[in-house]
């Protein structure tokens, strides 16, 4: 019974591909997240929608775009993928500023 | 331009010892501390906050301090036990409700 879920786990493809992660939660909350963990270890934010409308939206390439079909949904497409975008993705849920929940991560290798 | 800083990658303690991880951030903007543990191929999960208009925090074993003169907060863990080695986030949220996170540090508590 899983609160954030996200599918694949695990993703290896080659430069030039398009990619699609997908993220689910069942928490009934109403904003999700997408995370990159870089090399050093980093999380950091890349998009937050709230109800389905982007809120935040860092300065990641135009490659990369979120798509919300519905609140408990948060899918991140990738066109064109380059070896630096090789990294572990997170997304999370939240309802109020207490916590947020993570999924349990997938690992994009890009070769 | 890290806004959160965890200057210990690593630290390891004796089980029923305490452990005190820190974290120094830079941004005088930042209201609102939390932290998370992370197990490997787990999504972070949430431990414990501190809003800015308090200095400390108290949840079971845990335990955050916030210093905001000294831009400075620490997590206590006593009794430390073998199932808290795992890597501990800092992150810092203003009023965007934009998580930063530091880079972790990795606690190892031996039996």
């Amino acid at each position: 019974d899983t609160a954030v879920s996200q599918t694949p786990k695990y993703l290896v493809t080659q430069m030039g591909n398009d990619k699609s992660i997908k993220c689910e939660q069942n928490l009934g909350h109403d904003t999700m997240y997408w995370y990159k963990q870089d090399s050093k270890k980093f999380l950091k934010i890349m998009f937050s929608y709230n109800n389905k409308e982007l809120i935040i939206n860092e300065t990641v390439p135009n490659r990369f775009s979120p798509k919300s079909p519905d609140k408990a949904h948060l899918n991140l497409h990738i066109n064109s993928l380059e070896l630096g975008d090789s990294a572990v993705y997170f997304c999370a849920s939240s309802q109020n500023r207490d916590e947020q929940y993570f999924g349990p991560g997938t690992r994009l290798t890009v070769t | 331009d890290q806004q959160v800083k965890q200057n210990s990658p690593s630290l390891s303690v004796q089980e029923g010892r305490i452990s005190i991880l820190n974290c120094d951030y830079t941004n005088s903007m930042f209201d609102y501390f939390l932290w998370y543990k992370k197990y490997p191929a787990e999504g972070p999960t949430f431990l414990i906050s501190i809003s800015s208009i308090k200095d400390k925090n108290e949840d079971g074993r845990f335990t955050v301090f916030l210093n905001k003169s000294a831009k400075h907060l620490s997590l206590h863990i006593v009794p430390s036990q073998p199932g808290d080695s795992a890597v501990y986030f800092c992150a810092a949220e203003g009023s965007a409700r934009q998580l930063t996170f530091g880079s972790g540090t990795q606690l190892t508590v031996l039996p």
